[in-house]
């Protein structure tokens, strides 16, 4: 059975600072990947998604890499930002497009 | 930007009632989804639903549950009797088609039962 682990599960930087979150699964047959924001009582926004035969992926100041062969996945955030404080998730794809979740990185940017 | 749209964005309700929540997928896509995300838990697949039938579901989702794609835009869950534990955030998703492309979430209903 897949698992999605995500660590750390809460990270506090200073505003300006570059932070890694860090997501690992245990099952390499996946499909893609798909990162996701979620602000608090609110829904899932995506952020990236990276096909399995990629290994990185860019938009913004959000870079977010893939090794399917060790199961990990990064996230990049660079220059972070008060706005960028929320919980991140990552996904992985399953046959038939299911997605399995990691609990989420709670990141809190501080001004 | 087309997106998902859910109503309502909260529901209250009495244990053992029946409720049914309501997603309007984009229009073009062909697959959809329902997940579930209790309160401090992880996201939970239920159920994907393609051509007007399930594909797959969860063992969360047991006879309790059904999904209808009633006129061709809407897309629902169905909790027939609710239980205390059916408390949670509800999304809908929508995906185009089968190469794993992005999936696009619906905000959410925040379902509370007392």
């Amino acid at each position: 059975k897949q698992e999605v682990t995500q660590i750390p599960a809460a990270l506090s930087v200073p505003e300006g600072e570059n932070l890694v979150l860090n997501c690992s699964f245990t099952d390499s047959a996946i499909y893609n990947l798909q990162w996701f924001r979620q602000d608090p009582g609110k829904g899932l926004t995506s952020l990236l998604l990276i096909q399995s035969s990629q290994r990185e992926q860019t938009s913004g100041r959000l870079n977010a890499s893939l090794d399917k062969s060790s199961g990990r996945s990064t996230l990049y955030i660079a220059a972070s930002q008060p706005g960028d404080s929320a919980t991140y998730l990552c996904a992985v794809f399953l046959y038939g497009n299911k997605l399995v979740f990691g609990a989420g990185t709670i990141l809190r940017v501080k001004s | 930007e087309p997106e998902v749209t859910q109503t309502p964005s909260h529901q209250v309700t009495q244990m053992g009632q029946e409720v049914i929540l309501r997603c309007v997928p984009i229009s073009n896509h062909l697959y959809f989804y329902w997940y579930r995300q209790i309160l401090g838990q992880k996201v939970e697949f239920l159920v994907s639903f393609y051509n007007n039938e399930i594909s797959e579901k969860s063992e969360i989702f047991d006879d309790q549950f059904s999904v209808e794609r009633p006129d061709g835009s809407n897309f629902t869950l169905k909790i027939r009797s609710t239980k205390l534990e059916d408390s949670a955030m509800y999304f809908c998703a929508s995906f185009r088609d089968s190469t794993y492309n992005e999936q696009f979430f619906g905000p959410g209903t925040r379902l509370t039962v007392l």
